[in-house]
């Protein structure tokens, strides 16, 4: 039974495209996250909500917009897909209080050409 | 300078080797200290997790911090062909959010 579940998996998509990735979490954790992972595999975040509650914004181009429709599910959609954007995007989920304990999902691989 | 340093590797160990993996820090004011492991094509999961200084063991893995010298360690004995994955040290303020290191990829041959 999955924890953390993300679609697509794989996603190649030419520059100025829009595009969604979904997921979603059956743990009854309050908090989700979305993080990048480069291709030098640095694991950076990105955003974080609580409660359908935006509560991290890390500086990232407001091209990207996450969207918390409910506690279980965190979006993210990307408008005008650059070169650049092309890496591993996880999510990720927390009950409150253990940050540092949070469940990855598989990754969707983003690939920009 | 990145504020979690982590050396990438690969560290290549033969079956049965004690490895040492480890972090260096910047921000003191980090207080709470993780090790995740990443698989080739997966997400990251949870293998150890401290508070403050002072080691931890759970099974084959030990992890350390010493928070007067900014750097923390994992340590896995009898080191087996299924522990070849990425090692990611990750660290918080409270319960703000985590940052990671960038992983040290561990080989471990046969």
């Amino acid at each position: 039974d999955t924890a953390v579940s993300q679609t697509p998996k794989y996603l190649v998509t030419q520059m100025g495209n829009d595009k969604s990735i979904k997921c979603e979490q059956n743990l009854g954790h309050d908090t989700m996250y979305w993080y990048k992972q480069d291709s030098k595999k640095f694991l950076k975040i990105m955003f974080s909500y609580n409660n359908k509650e935006l509560i991290i914004n890390e500086t990232v181009p407001n091209r990207f917009s996450p969207k918390s429709p409910d506690k279980a599910h965190l979006n993210l959609h990307i408008n005008s897909l650059e070169l650049g954007d092309s890496a591993v995007y996880f999510c990720a989920s927390s009950q409150d209080g253990t940050v540092g304990e949070q469940y990855f999902g598989p990754g969707t691989r983003l690939t920009v050409t | 300078q990145k504020e979690v340093e982590q050396d990438p590797g690969p560290l290549s160990v033969p079956e049965g080797a004690i490895v040492s993996l480890n972090c260096t820090y910047s921000n003191s004011a980090f207080q709470y200290f993780m090790w995740y492991r990443q698989y080739s094509r997966k997400g990251p999961e949870l293998l150890m997790y401290t508070y403050s200084s002072g080691n931890k063991e759970d099974g084959r893995f030990t992890a350390q911090v010493d928070k007067s010298s900014k750097y923390i360690s994992l340590f896995i004995r009898d080191s087996q062909p299924s522990d070849s994955a990425t090692y990611l040290c990750a660290m918080s303020i409270g319960f703000q959010k985590l940052v990671f290191g960038t992983g040290t990829r561990l080989l471990v041959s046969p």
